[in-house]
């Protein structure tokens, strides 16, 4: 079955530098990969979405790369706030749409001002 | 527009008892969807539903019924609680299952089984 790793449990960040996470997964490329916030006591929100044919997708201060030789998404924050702190949340789509969307652990990211 | 509403927001059970998570959407959304959240173990799909009618085991169905009686409600049933079921859940919507589908999340709620 599809195994998604997430960098590190948590990373801490100076505020103003970028910030980047990863997301690897094993087996099959995803049609779809999907990054989501998580802040402490509320759901995930969504955030970006790029697909397999697409090598990057920006939305402001955030960008996405995936790679489906290495087998891997970056999420990039850049001019990193302490307001970006929450967990995010790597999901791969594997052509089934969100029925059968499959999340990774997370990573909680920390910004110090 | 209050999007996606989880009810209860906390609750403890005693093992054995049965209970059910409420889960409403006013989005109109087909598709729609139960999560568990557990540490290190990521966002986990219990069931999922296509549409009224239409319901679906996900990756953890044991000891958990659903029901899509309307498009607005998709009910999640505890048929006899265990601590194993200890967790935070999560339902979620999409306006449809197919590709490329992003969730609209709830808010949660966090279930202690003692």
């Amino acid at each position: 079955s599809q195994k998604i790793e997430q960098n590190s449990e948590a990373l801490n960040i100076q505020e103003g530098k970028t910030a980047t996470l990863t997301c690897n997964y094993t087996n099959y490329s995803p049609a779809y990969l999907q990054w989501y916030r998580q802040d402490p006591g509320r759901g995930p929100v969504f955030l970006l979405l790029i697909r397999e044919n697409e090598k990057e997708k920006r939305k402001e201060r955030l960008k996405v790369t995936f790679d489906t030789t290495l087998k891997q998404s970056l999420f990039h924050i850049t001019a990193s706030q302490p307001a970006d702190s929450a967990t995010y949340l790597c999901a791969l789509d594997m052509g089934q749409g969100a029925q059968k969307l499959v999340f990774g652990q997370g990573t909680r990211l920390t910004i110090n001002p | 527009n209050a999007g996606v509403t989880q009810t209860p927001k906390f609750q403890v059970l005693k093992t054995g008892q049965s209970m059910t998570l409420q889960c409403a959407q006013d989005m109109n959304h087909e598709y729609m969807s139960w999560y568990r959240q557990d540490p290190g173990m990521g966002l986990r799909l219990i069931h999922y539903s296509v549409g009224a009618g239409i319901t679906d085991q996900g990756e953890v169905p044991n000891g958990y019924n659903v029901s899509r009686s309307t498009t607005e409600d998709f009910p999640l049933r505890l048929l006899s609680a265990a601590p194993s079921q200890t967790s935070v859940y999560f339902c979620a919507s999409s306006y449809s299952g197919t590709l490329g589908g992003k969730l609209f999340f709830g808010s949660g709620t966090q279930l202690s089984v003692l």
